[in-house]
């Protein structure tokens, strides 16, 4: 069965960087694309951006432009989240989340089950 | 950007009810529309795609309507594992965006 599951919980000093895996099994790694959601608590969802496993093209939501780097590593079916600059208010969950189709636009069918990324001094 | 609006933000309903809940887009977005469940502590689950497609191994209680900016999920009779945050995503265009989520409480 399809399973993205993710790094352990980080606690970064504000400035720092976190980067959170995302392994991929029980699918072909590059047919389906892979997006990140994050969720601070008690809030909605928020898109940051899509990755291309196959390509490794990107599209980065406007709010992380310049902060946020989404890579792959195809030999262990594993995609990357890289934040950077860290503040609080990165404080959330963050999602990765696999898009339902091989090609066009896609839903997310699969979801990892989630990382806690907290930002404190 | 495309802002996704949902109504209402809570919900009180009875086991057995008919509920809905309205999702309305700033601009036309077709019917690319994905509505999924999420419960405390866990990722959000894909019910409902391309407006009314309802995904595998979703309850046929589950279904979904409408099309360009106007669209609605309807759970016709409300189950006790009913109860969570229901969120509305448009997949249009980029950046893909969310709706602020409706709770469904019991009443």
């Amino acid at each position: 069965q399809v399973q993205l599951v993710q790094s352990g919980p980080e606690v970064k000093t504000p400035g720092a960087s976190v980067k959170v895996s995302c392994k991929a099994s029980g699918y072909t790694f590059t047919s389906y694309d892979i997006n990140w959601v994050r969720q601070a608590t008690g809030q909605g969802l928020e898109w940051m951006g899509w990755m291309s496993p196959n390509s490794g093209n990107t599209v980065y939501a406007q709010n992380f432009q310049g902060r946020v780097t989404m890579t792959r590593d195809t030999s262990i079916s594993t995609a990357y989240m890289e934040l950077s600059s860290l503040r609080s208010e990165d404080t959330a969950v963050y999602y990765c989340s696999r898009g339902k189709f091989t090609s066009g636009w896609s839903p997310f069918d699969n979801w990892g089950q989630g990382t806690l990324v907290t930002v404190s001094s | 950007d495309i802002q996704m609006t949902q109504s209402p933000s809570t919900l009180s309903a009875s086991v057995g009810d008919r509920v809905t809940i309205t999702c309305r887009a700033s601009q036309s977005i077709s019917n690319w529309l994905a509505w999924y469940q999420q419960k405390p502590g866990k990722a959000p689950k894909l019910l409902i795609y391309k407006a009314s497609s309802l995904e595998s191994g979703v309850p046929s209680r589950f279904s979904g309507s409408g099309s360009a900016t106007e669209f609605s999920l309807t759970i016709s009779s409300l189950q006790p594992d009913d109860f969570a945050t229901y969120y509305c995503q448009q997949y249009n265009s980029y950046p893909w965006t969310f709706g602020q989520g409706t709770k469904v409480e019991i009443k």
